[in-house]
């Protein structure tokens, strides 16, 4: 079964809307997550490392302000997509090592679809 | 800093055929070497990984890789193919340290009958 899990898996909002996605270490914890976002027919792209108890760590090109990442504890990260758009439309997955570091496991992905 | 290169984007071959799919990376330090498949629109699916020791890692689904340090590649094969294996492939890698994670550009496999 999952170990890492996300929810929604997809999920419709309207322009200008909020969203929030969740990702979930089930049987460990996790004190660092990672987010990606894919394209239609593209890569995964490395948006940020979400890190318990501090700031999330964005990479070059990744709005902040627009993608809100929260490491509230040691099992959970959310993602917000605040005022969100069309452009934002989007499949998004999270990761987490095990706390062994040795393997890392990936969500289901979540769906957004703005309209 | 690491990077994946995925040398082609598509690969067609007949059913019960070999494939290779290529991957190359580079990288100034440790790594371990992943290769997963994406089913349409569906959530990555680990096939195979190298952390370490022997440097042909078998995998689920018939696939293997072998890790090469001298060509810095880590291409898989699978030595005969089902049109059920029609997906997208990415190679991928990540630091030794935290497991962040590059992709690839991803190899679609399109398998013939």
């Amino acid at each position: 079964g999952a170990v890492v899990s996300q929810h929604p898996s997809r999920v419709i909002c309207k322009s200008g809307t909020s969203v929030k996605i969740e990702c979930r270490s089930l049987d460990f914890q996790a004190t660092t997550m990672f987010w990606y976002r894919q394209f239609p027919k593209k890569s995964l792209m490395l948006m940020a490392t979400s890190n318990e108890g501090s700031k999330a760590t964005y990479e070059q090109g990744v709005e902040k302000d627009k993608f809100l990442i929260n490491h509230a504890s040691l099992t959970l990260s959310t993602l917000t997509v605040t005022s969100a758009h069309p452009e934002d439309s989007s499949f998004y997955i999270c990761s987490a090592p095990d706390s062994g570091g040795n393997t890392i496991y990936f969500g289901e992905g979540s769906w957004l679809t703005v309209v | 800093a690491q990077s994946v290169t995925q040398l082609d984007s598509q690969v067609p071959v007949f059913e019960e055929a070999p494939v290779e799919l290529r991957c190359n990376y580079s990288s100034s330090v440790s790594v371990y070497l992943f290769w997963y498949v994406q089913y349409p629109n569906q959530g990555l699916q680990l096939l195979l990984k190298y952390l370490s020791g022997s440097t042909l890692v078998k995998g689920i689904n018939g696939f293997e890789a072998e890790f090469n340090k001298s060509q810095t590649s880590f291409h898989l094969r699978k030595p005969s193919v089902h049109i059920s294996d029609t997906a997208e492939y990415f190679c991928a890698v990540s630091d030794t340290g935290g497991f962040k994670t590059i992709f690839g550009a991803g190899t679609r496999l399109f398998v013939k009958a």
